[in-house]
């Protein structure tokens, strides 16, 4: 039981360049999300997705792309990265929507954008 | 404007001593409330939580008290290990069905032997 796993743990792109962080958890959980984390700041939804084949977005959405195929994995594209997006990505599952169910987050993606 | 603030970015205590971490909140619809204790190159890790319908929820050494006339959220760890040393996150939600927690910035906590 591996819980929450992302790939790749570092990353450094170049703007305009395109890139998928990786996002999958073996528990069977309906929900997941990626949040970004920045210096001085809590982390900030991105996107969620409450089952397979129902995304949505969170506080931060523009300029990241997901789709939830399956219960699995939850990928994040970066459809064309900008300095901005210079972050600490993490993803994060819960059995189902809502707050009293137990996030479990991933080890996070660190994404330098020069 | 931050709707959840963590006012003091680090804090330090002795081995065996109280750890008070506070949390200050700005929207009044919040209605659940959790604590999430980070390491470094680690995720986040949830530590414990509570609902506005209580005012004091207890794991362990762990207990977090609410004040909701005063939007104001504390966690004391008693008694404070070493282990303890991480970044704590406050974080909110007015959101029944979903997880969309707003985060405080988080406060980091050095537990000194």
């Amino acid at each position: 039981n591996a819980g929450v796993t992302q790939t790749p743990k570092f990353q450094v792109l170049k703007t305009g360049q395109s890139m998928t962080l990786q996002c999958a958890q073996d528990m069977n959980h309906e929900y997941m999300s990626w949040y970004r984390q920045d210096p001085g700041m809590g982390l900030r939804l991105i996107h969620y997705s409450v089952g397979a084949g129902i995304t949505d977005q969170g506080e931060v959405p523009n300029g990241y792309n997901v789709s939830r195929s399956t219960t699995e994995d939850f990928p994040l594209r970066l459809l064309s990265a900008a300095p901005s997006q210079t972050s600490v990505y993490f993803c994060a599952s819960s059995l189902r929507a809502g707050p009293s169910y137990e996030q479990y987050f991933g080890p996070g993606t660190r994404l330098t954008v020069t | 404007d931050q709707q959840v603030k963590q006012n003091s970015p680090s804090l330090s205590v002795q081995e065996g001593r109280i750890s008070i971490l506070n949390c200050d909140y700005t929207n009044s619809m919040f209605d659940y409330f959790l604590w999430y204790k980070k390491y470094p190159a680690e995720g986040p890790t949830f530590l414990i939580s509570i609902s506005s319908i209580k005012d004091k929820n207890e794991d362990g050494r762990f207990t977090v008290f609410l004040n909701k006339s005063a939007k104001h959220l504390s966690l004391h760890i008693v008694p404070s290990q070493p282990g303890d040393s991480a970044v704590y996150f406050c974080a909110a939600s007015d959101d029944n069905y979903g997880q969309n927690f707003v985060f405080g910035p988080g406060t980091r906590l050095s537990v000194l032997p």
